[in-house]
Parts: structure tokens; sequence; C-alpha cells
């Protein structure tokens, strides 16, 4: 069983639409990433949270660390937002390391 | 500003052949993790380095090695290279201490 999950799997959005991501851990985290991946492309690190809220132009992220859940928001949605976007926990590990935990992706396409 | 370089960006290899992926971390980061992501697959952690030693091992091949060198560059080596081996290896770069993750574009490795 996954350790991070994200839904939906799938989302198809007409163009202006407002989309929803969402990503829910099983244990407590110190952080989490919101990541894009074009197809064929690497990953791009689009938020890092630990609490509460951030905005960059048309992406809000959110995160509730007593519910440890977390959802990207894009309003305005665009065919260029069409993508791959990962919801990435980061777990503290015994001897001060941590480990980055993958969710499993949510395959966005934006039609115009 | 300087991003995680990894090298090459493609590679084409032969079954048995080897394989030697770099990965050249923000400057003054002082971590490197190795991650494969398969076809279609969400990324799998294979390996991470702190401090040129090694923090974490994930589901790395024993044929698989990885170091850290003195200028915190990373060289992940692959050998009897697998027609199953062929993924997008990316790495990603951070501070400990500090949240802040940074990825690679990703070698995108294809073995026949």
């Amino acid at each position: 069983k996954n350790e991070v999950e994200q839904s939906p799997q799938n989302l198809t959005a007409q163009e202006g639409e407002f989309i929803t991501i969402n990503c829910s851990y099983s244990v407590g985290i110190s952080a989490l990433h919101w990541l894009q991946q074009h197809p064929g492309g690497g990953i791009v690190s689009l938020f890092m949270l630990s609490s509460g809220k951030k905005k960059h132009g048309r992406l809000i992220a959110t995160i509730n660390i007593q519910e440890k859940h977390s959802s990207l928001h894009i309003t305005a949605s665009h065919p260029r937002d069409s993508a791959v976007y990962i919801c990435a926990v980061r777990w503290p590990l015994q001897g001060g390391s941590e480990k980055l935990v993958f969710g499993k992706g949510t395959k966005l396409t934006v039609n115009p | 500003a300087a991003g995680v370089i990894q090298s090459p960006r493609h590679l084409i290899k032969e079954k048995r052949e080897t394989a030697t992926l770099k990965c050249y971390p923000i400057p003054r980061h002082d971590t490197v993790y190795w991650y494969q992501q398969g076809p279609g697959q969400d990324p799998q952690f294979l390996i991470s380095f702190y401090e040129k030693m090694q923090s974490d091992k994930g589901s790395i091949p024993d044929r698989f090695s990885a170091q850290q060198f003195s200028d915190y560059h990373s060289e992940l080596n692959m050998s009897s290279l697998e027609l199953g081996d062929s993924a997008l290896y990316f790495c990603a770069s951070s501070s400990q201490g500090l949240y802040g993750y940074t990825f690679g574009s990703g070698t995108r490795l294809t073995v026949v």
C-alpha cells in the first residue's frame, strides 16, 4: 500500500475550469512537495509546504498537518497545465536523514 | 540560478553493458538523492548521500552502485544492464536542515 495517496489518478478538464488535486499521507512528515512532470520531461518543484497555504500565479497549495492532507488548486486552467502532478512527502529517518516518498501522480489533461 | 545538472540527458546502451550517470547538485547542497522512474510508474527511491556518505538505501539493485565525491557531485554506476533498467533516472539535492529540494531534469536510459 502506497503511503502517499493521490486523487484523482486522472483528471480531464476544459480550459478555464478550476482544478483540485488531493494528497493524503499516513504518518507525520517534515514537509510536502507538489511537483509537476510533463511527458518525457524532468520534474519541476512547484511548492514545498510545511503548514498553511502558498500561492504562485494560478497555483495554490494548502496543507492540513492535523488531517495529513494537502490540496493543489489550479485556477483558470490552460492546456499548458496538462502534466502529471505528483505529491511527495519528506519523512524523517533515524539518524537525522530523511527520505522523499512519492504519490503515484495525477495525470491532468486540459482541453481547449 | 544554478540548478541540479545531470548528464547525459539521454543514453542508449545494449544489454550487459555498463552506464555511468552523473549528478551535480546545487552549490552548498550536501545531500543527493537518486530516483528511478520506469515508464508510467511513480519514482522509486534508489539511494542517497549526505556529506559523501551513504545516508539511505532504497530499491537499488546490487548491479548498481553510487558514490558522492568531495565536490558533492554524485555518480550512479550501473552494470550488466537489463532491458528493465530502461527508465528516467533523476537526482535531487538538498541541504540538511533546510526544506528545499531541487530536482534535476533526469537522464533517460534506454537499454536495447
